[in-house]
C-alpha cells in the first residue's frame, strides 16, 4: 500500500541544522512532488515547501527559504528535509505528504518531532 | 499572499449537523481540501477538490466551495468526529500551498 516512512526523533541545539528523511513505497516516486509541512505544539499546519523528485527543482515558503535545503535520492524513493540555524521555534513535527490525489495531501508520513533546546 | 480563515472553534451536540468554514479571496475558484486532525496523529485527508470523499471516509462528510468560502459540512455528528479540521489549497500566484489556521470541533 502507498505509505511514507519518516526518520526518527531529533534533538539539536540552538544554531544547529537537521535532515529529516521520507522513504515512499507503494508508488511511483518520481511521479508526484513530495511537500514537507510542519507543526509546532498546540498549533496548526504550516507548509515549509516541496520538491519535484523527478527533476529535483523545489519551492520553499517564504518564511524558510535561506535555511532549507530538499533534495531526494531516486534510487531508494527517499526525500530529505534539512533546515539549518535551528531555534527554539523551530521546534514541531515534521511531516511528509504526497499530492497522490488531485493535490491534496494524501499519504502523510508518520511525523518526525524535531526538538530545539540547549 | 494568500490567507485563508477559519474560526477557532465550532461545538455541536451528537446527531446534530456541524458546519466548519474556510473564507478566502475567491478562494471558489480553488480547489479545496479538508483534513482531519486527531490529537498525537498525522492529518487525515476527508475532503478533497472541494466535494470528494476518498475511499473509507463516511458520508456524513461533505464539502461545498463558492465565492470566497468552502465549507465542510458534517451531518449525524458522532462523538469520534471531535478533532481539529483544517481547510488547505495551492496558491497558483505564488505556487505555494496554504493552510487555514485549523477549527477544533467539540462534540458536546
Amino acid at each position: 500500500q502507498v505509505q511514507l516512512v519518516q526518520s526518527g526523533a531529533e534533538v539539536k541545539k540552538p544554531g544547529a541544522s537537521v535532515k529529516v528523511s521520507c522513504r515512499a513505497s507503494g508508488y511511483t516516486f518520481t511521479g508526484y512532488y513530495m511537500h514537507w509541512v510542519r507543526q509546532a505544539p498546540g498549533q496548526g499546519l504550516e507548509w515549509v515547501g516541496r520538491i519535484n523528485p523527478h527533476s529535483g527543482d523545489t519551492n520553499y515558503a517564504q518564511k524558510f527559504q535561506d535555511r532549507v535545503i530538499m533534495t531526494r535520492d531516486t534510487s531508494i524513493s527517499t526525500a530529505y528535509m534539512e533546515l539549518s540555524r535551528l531555534a527554539s521555534d523551530d521546534t514541531a513535527i515534521y511531516y511528509c505528504a504526497s499530492p497522490l490525489l488531485q493535490g491534496s495531501f494524501d499519504p502523510w508520513g508518520q511525523g518526525t518531532l524535531v526538538t530545539v533546546s540547549s | 499572499s494568500y490567507v485563508l480563515s477559519q474560526p477557532p472553534s465550532v461545538s455541536v451536540a451528537p446527531g446534530k449537523t456541524a458546519t466548519i468554514t474556510c473564507g478566502g479571496n475567491n478562494i471558489g475558484s480553488k480547489s479545496g481540501h479538508w483534513y482531519q486532525q486527531k490529537p498525537g496523529q498525522a492529518p487525515v485527508l476527508v475532503i478533497y477538490h472541494d466535494d470528494d470523499r476518498p475511499s473509507g471516509i463516511p458520508e456524513r462528510f461533505s464539502g461545498s466551495n463558492s465565492g470566497n468560502t468552502a465549507t465542510l459540512t458534517i451531518s449525524r455528528v458522532e462523538a469520534g468526529d471531535e478533532a481539529d479540521y483544517y481547510c488547505q489549497v495551492w496558491d497558483s500566484s505564488s505556487d505555494h500551498v496554504v493552510f487555514g489556521g485549523g477549527t477544533r470541533l467539540t462534540v458536546l
